[in-house]
């Protein structure tokens, strides 16, 4: 069964603050992993991705992966307003074609 | 932005009837994609192509046809739809998906359809 999971929310964080969204997901032989933002009544754009254990870095975004215990990470520095959205993340699963995604944490950053 | 493009955007039908949604893409990958996205179950795969006339099932299919007689195009059919149907249906594009280099996803606007 594959499964990515991911906390509903509804996450809230001041404005400054740094934000943290975490995913889970099934198989130990996943390859590769994504985070998508999005925004009310849009479509998903990706904001990372990242293949190898350890850390990514992307200007205010760091999205964190360990492998061994199946679990990815995105932090959202100095998070703005603009930053309010549903974050999803997604995994390929080794030998898949496709993308299975988490439900989406939804973040709302206060000014 | 990825040159996708949904028709129609919003469609609103009768339960039992037929409907096709259209994804038109003008950057040539090779991977196309419906995927539909509900409260509570986030995105879920109906349907992938990995080439002309080459589909394969995703998680939902139930209810669902596809067909890609053109690199460019992937259709969306629901046979007789059903309320159950109701839902964003959204495309997506990529160029490769297989081994540890995969490919991101693009995604068109969506199609919101009711199903009354």
């Amino acid at each position: 069964q594959k499964e990515v999971e991911q906390n509903s929310g509804p996450l809230s964080v001041p404005e400054g603050a740094i934000a943290s969204l975490n995913c889970t997901y099934s198989d130990r032989g996943s390859q590769s992993f994504f985070w998508y933002r999005q925004y009310s009544g849009k479509s998903p754009e990706l904001i990372m991705f990242i293949y190898s254990n350890g850390d990514k870095e992307d200007g205010r975004f760091t999205a964190q992966l360990n492998k061994a215990s199946q679990y990815v990470s995105l932090l959202i520095r100095d998070s703005q307003p603009s930053d309010s959205a549903t974050y999803l993340c997604a995994v390929n699963f080794d030998g898949a074609n496709n993308l299975f995604f988490g439900t989406g944490t939804r973040l709302t950053v206060i000014p | 932005d990825a040159g996708i493009t949904q028709s129609p955007r919003h469609k609103v039908t009768e339960t039992g009837t037929p409907v096709t949604l259209r994804c038109h893409q003008t950057e040539n990958h090779r991977y196309m994609y419906w995927y539909r996205q509900d409260p509570g179950h986030g995105l879920r795969l109906i349907h992938y192509s990995y080439g002309v006339k080459d589909t394969d099932k995703g998680e939902v299919s139930d209810g669902y046809s596809v067909s890609r007689s053109k690199t460019e195009d992937f259709l969306l059919t629901l046979e007789s739809a059903t309320s159950s149907q109701t839902s964003v249906y959204f495309c997506a594009i990529s160029e490769w998906m297989t081994g540890a280099n995969t490919g991101e996803l693009f995604f068109g606007e969506g199609s919101r359809l009711t199903v009354l």
